[in-house]
């Protein structure tokens, strides 16, 4: 049980473009999915907290007009990357709360790769 | 003060050996702890839970939680090189906190 899908797993795409991840939990409702950017050999940095039909909460420093999250219901969030720049390119992963409140544990996603040329 | 704290390592030990992966939390009114995994290029994958005092075995894995300590770790009996890997701790208070990781190297 517990799985969570996250698409696409791989990007490249030129700069300027914008790219839409999609993150699914399959097998039970998420009302919070968190979104994590992590740089290659760096640890996971939370980028922002998504709560299903509210605005996302974003941690200091990312900004929520270049990432926009979108958790239209209990099992889909995206990520959209607007106007991806190579600064960008990372690994973006996803993660699904249990329910049951914030003692439960987070099931992540496969990830996406993106590269932005 | 990080709220989860983790030693980076690297942590290597050879097959067959128990490596002993150590986290610390500051939070008191912490009351559910992970461990997950992470490959190189990979995802986290949850590989154990713990929510009360002692020790919780699971095959191979065996989580150990001291509250007074406020100390988490995980050992690894028989250790195979496909346990070589980055290990995850987190631990929940007022949110979900991740340690940054210890790297596990296990040694043919």
């Amino acid at each position: 049980g517990a799985v969570v899908s996250q698409h696409p797993s791989r990007v490249i795409c030129k700069s300027g473009t914008s790219v839409k991840i999609e993150c699914r939990s399959l097998d039970f409702q998420a009302t919070t999915m968190f979104w994590y950017r992590q740089f290659p050999k760096q640890s996971l940095m939370l980028m922002a907290t998504s709560n299903e039909g509210s605005k996302a909460t974003y941690e200091q420093g990312v900004e929520k007009d270049k990432f926009l999250i979108n958790h239209a219901s209990l099992t889909l969030s995206t990520l959209t990357v607007t106007s991806a720049h190579p600064e960008d390119s990372s690994f973006y992963i996803c993660s699904a709360r249990a329910p049951g409140g914030w003692n439960q544990p987070q099931h992540f996603g496969d990830g996406t790769r993106l590269s932005i040329l | 003060q990080k709220e989860v704290e983790q030693n980076s390592g690297p942590l290597s030990v050879p097959e067959g050996a128990i490596a002993s992966l150590n986290c610390t939390y500051s939070d008191r009114g912490s009351q559910s702890f992970f461990w997950y995994r992470q490959y190189s290029g990979k995802s986290p994958e949850l590989i154990m839970f713990i929510y009360s005092n002692g020790d919780k075995e699971d095959g191979r894995f065996t989580a150990q939680l001291n509250k007074a300590s406020q100390y988490v770790s995980l050992l690894i009996r028989d250790s195979q090189p496909s346990d070589s890997a980055t290990y995850l701790c987190a631990a929940t208070g007022n949110q979900f906190y991740f340690g940054t990781g210890t790297s596990l190297t296990v040694i043919p």
